[in-house]
C-alpha cells in the first residue's frame, strides 16, 4: 500500500515568506508526528497529532511555526516569515496510534527539504 | 548532556565484519527505535523493543533496561549496509521520539 508522502519534495523561498509544507499519512493511521534535520545535526520533534486529541506542540521552535491535521488525515506545516535557520529537511511520520504511548513503529515520509534564501 | 547518546559517531568496515552500534539513554522509555537513514535521506524503523533482543535477517538488536543500554548489531556487512543508523526512544510521557545524534557506518568491499 501507498507509505507516507510529503509535498513538495523540495522549497527555495525568499527569507521572510511563509511557506506551507504537506503531509499525507498511511491511511487509517491515527498518529501523524513532524520532525526537523537541519544540515549537520540530529533530527528534532517538532509536533505531534493522536486522533482528536489536542496536538503536542512542545517542540515548535518558535511562533512562527504552526500545524493543523485536517479531517484525522492530512497535514499541513506552516512556516510564517521564514528564517534562513528554518533550512532544513522536514519528515514527516505516522503511526497506526493503537498500541498506546511509544509503543508503535513510525513509518517516515521522504521529506521536504526547505531552502531559505 | 543529550537524552539519548550513540556511538560510535562514524566507523568504517570492511565487507564481512562483525558490526556493533551503541546507545545509551538518560530518560525512562517505553521504547526504543533503531532507524536506518540512507543517502538521500529516506528514513526507514528497523527495530523497535522495549525488552530481550530481536532480529531480522542480519541484523540483532538488543537493550538493557537496567543499564539504559542499546545494542545494534550487523553480521557479515555488506556495503548495501552503508547508511546512518540513529536510536530513538520514546518517553514514558508520549510517543514523540528522542533522536540520537546517529552513526554513519561505511562498509567497503
Amino acid at each position: 500500500g501507498a507509505g507516507v508522502s510529503q509535498s513538495p519534495s523540495n522549497k527555495v523561498t525568499e527569507k521572510g515568506k511563509d511557506v506551507e509544507l504537506r503531509c499525507d499519512p498511511i491511511s487509517g493511521h491515527t498518529a501523524l508526528y513532524w520532525y526537523r534535520q537541519s544540515l549537520g545535526q540530529g533530527l528534532e520533534f517538532l509536533i505531534y497529532f493522536q486522533g482528536n486529541s489536542a496536538p503536542d506542540k512542545s517542540g515548535l521552535p518558535s511562533d512562527r511555526f504552526s500545524a493543523e491535521r485536517t479531517g484525522g488525515s492530512v497535514s499541513t506545516l506552516t512556516i510564517q516569515r521564514t528564517q534562513q535557520e528554518d533550512s532544513a529537511v522536514y519528515l514527516c511520520a505516522s503511526s497506526p496510534g493503537t498500541s498506546g504511548s511509544g509503543m508503535d513503529t513510525q513509518y517516515f515520509g521522504p521529506g521536504t527539504r526547505l531552502t531559505v534564501l | 548532556k543529550n537524552e539519548v547518546e550513540q556511538s560510535p559517531q562514524n566507523l568504517t568496515a570492511q565487507e564481512g565484519e562483525f558490526i556493533t552500534i551503541n546507545c545509551s539513554y538518560s530518560v525512562g522509555i517505553s521504547a526504543l527505535h533503531w532507524l536506518q537513514q540512507h543517502p538521500g535521506g529516506g528514513i526507514v524503523s528497523l527495530f523497535m523493543l522495549s525488552s530481550g533482543k530481536k532480529k531480522h535477517g542480519r541484523l540483532i538488536a538488543t537493550i538493557n533496561i537496567q543499564e539504559k543500554h542499546s545494542s545494534l548489531h550487523i553480521t557479515a556487512s555488506h556495503p548495501r549496509d552503508s547508511a546512518v543508523y540513529i536510536c530513538a526512544v520514546s518517553s514514558l510521557r508520549g510517543s514523540r521520539l528522542t533522536f540520537g545524534e546517529g552513526t554513519q557506518l561505511t562498509v567497503n568491499p
